[in-house]
């Protein structure tokens, strides 16, 4: 238990269909992050939220799109995804601070996994 | 596009041999961790290294981070059936919050 919790864990969805996936943690923490693993590329950044604000979109489609309403909750909502977006998808939050390096710990939710038929 | 290169892609094993992992970039970063990732479940933090030249043990691993801010080694002593898993080094950019992953070693230990 790594106190982020990710729904659905699986979740199978045809290329028209929109969902969402959520993200809740239960650590105090004030950045959370979207990340996509899938088989053949290493782990990708997609979205970082800094105190609820968006600090970086890794360029990824507007078929992908985070919110985050507070501190603790993010959602990524699905729509007209493509089979390639079939993937792992990995919540993470950590501590930022207020500046210079960051070494808080990354703490990672154990993923959702997204087929998209 | 900054990248992180890990070396070997895959490490298979027997119980009790030496291994030694390879993480390589272009870029300084402020701080490198290597995670631990097991099926089914999220990347978990092993370490982090943050000053060029540091090392650091936990009990058989051992951790270096390059001197230049660029590169780091993860070594294992007698490797364990338990230590199977993908390892993965993400660099870190000062204040940015942004942690880039590593191409990922994938290490199978035979019993």
């Amino acid at each position: 238990e790594t106190g982020v919790t990710q729904t659905p864990r699986h979740l199978v969805m045809g290329m028209t269909n929109k969902k969402s996936l959520k993200c809740e943690q239960h650590l105090g923490h004030n950045a959370m992050y979207w990340y996509k693993q899938s088989a053949k590329k290493p782990l990708e950044l997609m979205f970082v939220y800094n105190f609820k604000e968006q600090t970086e979109n890794n360029s990824v489609p507007s078929r992908f799109s985070p919110e985050c309403p507070n501190s603790s909750h993010l959602f990524l909502h699905l729509h007209t995804l493509q089979p390639e977006d079939s993937a792992l998808y990995l919540c993470a939050s950590s501590q930022a601070g207020s500046g210079g390096p960051n070494t808080g710990e990354l703490f990672f939710g154990e993923g959702s996994r997204l087929t998209v038929l | 596009t900054q990248l992180l290169e890990q070396s070997p892609q895959f490490l298979s094993i027997q119980e009790g041999e030496n291994l030694t992992v390879y993480c390589n970039s272009s870029s300084v970063f402020s701080s490198l961790q290597w995670y631990r990732q097991e099926p089914g479940e999220g990347p978990v933090l092993l370490v982090t290294v943050v000053t060029g030249g540091e090392v650091k043990k936990l009990k058989r691993l051992t951790f270096q981070f390059g001197d230049a801010r660029k590169d780091s080694s993860l070594h294992i002593t007698a490797a364990q059936p338990g230590d199977t898993g993908l390892y993965l080094c993400a660099g870190e950019y000062g204040g940015t919050y942004k942690y880039i992953f590593g191409t990922g070693t994938r290490l199978k230990v035979l019993a």
